[in-house]
């Protein structure tokens, strides 16, 4: 069955760069359609769709947030990494990877979730 | 890429029906039949409910059910359960492989 795992700190501070990795097994990255996505949630607020990688290599940010944004897969280790620049206290969120799946066109399975926090 | 509009609330009894709007425009819900809805327990992830507008992934309720009228998904959950309280949000393709969810709406089961 397909899982996933976020990992990376829980504490930044502001201007520093976030960096989480995504840990997944149950599937396979090669077939071109198939994504991860990291989405995140600030305290009380909405669902936010940040990057999502597809299996092909094509990547897609969330607009407003495409210069800080950098995402990445490693095949060969199962993981899909973010990289988040100058992080603000706004950025306060958990941030979850996702699978994206292509038969669906949805987001699947869920990792638990990593609470991240901005703070001097 | 702006948020698709949901209700904040719903409310509703047990055995009841609700339905959760989700509304965008031509450029997303529109254009698509590719609208996934999610229900989020505090504290826990998203958990998938709905996908392609209407259908159900293994082991979802037949209780839970989606459509689209324009640019305007639904989700309705008939015979209410106290279970089902819950926030949701829907999501749809934006178009060029990207994707955009809704502000999300809280369940209240009364």
């Amino acid at each position: 069955q397909i899982t996933l795992k976020e990992s990376g700190p829980t504490l930044v501070k502001p201007t520093q760069t976030l960096t989480l990795t995504c840990s997944f097994s149950g599937f396979s990255f090669s077939t071109g359609a198939v994504g991860v996505a990291w989405i995140r949630q600030p305290p009380g607020k909405a669902l936010e769709c940040l990057a999502l990688i597809y299996g092909d290599e094509d990547k897609r940010y969330r607009p407003s947030l495409k210069s800080r944004l950098t995402i990445t897969k490693d095949t060969s280790k199962n993981q899909v990494v973010l990289s988040m620049t100058t992080m603000d206290p706004v950025d306060t969120a958990t941030y979850y990877c996702a699978h994206f799946a292509p038969s669906g066109h949805a987001f699947d399975m869920w990792g638990q979730g990593t609470m991240v926090t901005v703070s001097a | 890429q702006s948020a698709l509009t949901q209700p904040a609330s719903v409310s509703g009894s047990p055995g009841q029906s609700i339905t959760i709007s989700c509304t965008g425009t031509s450029s997303d819900v529109g254009s698509y039949n590719l609208v996934s809805w999610y229900q989020q327990n505090p504290g826990k992830a998203p958990k998938l409910m709905i996908y392609e507008g209407n259908k159900r992934p293994s082991g979802v309720s037949n209780r839970f059910s989606g459509s689209k009228s324009g640019n305007t998904a639904s989700l309705t959950i008939s015979g209410l359960q106290a279970e089902d309280e819950a926030d949701y949000y829907c999501c749809s393709y934006a178009g060029s492989s990207t994707w955009v969810f809704g502000g999300g709406t809280k369940l209240t089961v009364l």
